[in-house]
């Protein structure tokens, strides 16, 4: 069965300290690992997308890598403001099908 | 703005009354996808379209709901006879066509059903 799990649930820093959040996954006809950040009560916003292992992307404190496994998305000198909950999915496409699978988030916390 | 967006933002009705959504995609988007969000949970797999046809639908979608795209444009999401565990974010996102590329989502409507 095709599946995503993030670890951990939630993760409180103190400003400053760097971090990973782990996604492991096991998904038929991967072809693409994304990373969303959503804040309470609104829509997941888009960061990154990873295709093959190997494969690293960064924005501003963020930097999402693959392996053919798991992603890490690291998060270096964190702020306040980057807390919310960040959610890891992939897309199992072909054929019919064409969704993306997701964690069940972990949810950030940075405190000043 | 140029983004998704959904309507309305947030929906209280009673128990066994008929709600419908809205959802508006990016212009340039062909596909369309419904997802549904509970609290502490990651967002879940409705339904997708591409351009007017509906491709796939989730066994989460029971016959209580039905989602349309006539045109291939915007979409609606009803659900009829609603019940108190349909309670849930309910979220909208579309994409191009071509393969991999990213999905992007609107702000969701909040449901509550008492």
């Amino acid at each position: 069965e095709d599946q995503v799990t993030q670890s951990p649930e939630a993760l409180r820093l103190q400003e400053g300290e760097s971090s990973s959040l782990n996604c492991s996954y096991t998904v038929s006809g991967l072809r693409g690992l994304f990373w969303y950040r959503q804040d309470p009560g609104k829509g997941p916003e888009f960061l990154f997308t990873l295709y093959s292992a190997g494969e690293e992307k960064e924005k501003e404190r963020l930097k999402a890598t693959l392996t053919k496994k798991e992603s890490f998305l690291h998060i270096t000198a964190p702020k306040p403001e980057d807390s919310a909950t960040y959610l890891c999915a992939a897309l199992n496409y072909g054929g019919a099908t064409n969704k993306l699978i997701f964690g069940t988030g972990t949810l950030l916390a940075v405190q000043p | 703005d140029t983004g998704v967006s959904q309507d309305p933002r947030h929906k209280i009705t009673k128990r066994g009354q008929n709600v419908t959504f809205r959802c508006d995609p990016i212009s340039e988007h062909n596909r369309l996808y419904w997802y549904r969000q509970t609290l502490g949970q990651g967002p879940e797999f409705l339904t997708y379209f591409q351009n007017e046809a509906q491709l796939e639908k989730s066994r989460l979608l029971s016959d209580r709901f039905s989602a349309e795209r006539p045109k291939g444009s915007f979409s609606t999401l009803e659900i009829q006879r609603t019940e108190q565990g349909d309670s849930a974010m309910y979220l909208c996102a579309s994409s191009f066509r071509q393969g991999n590329t990213e999905a992007f989502f609107g702000q969701g409507t909040r449901l509550t059903v008492v």
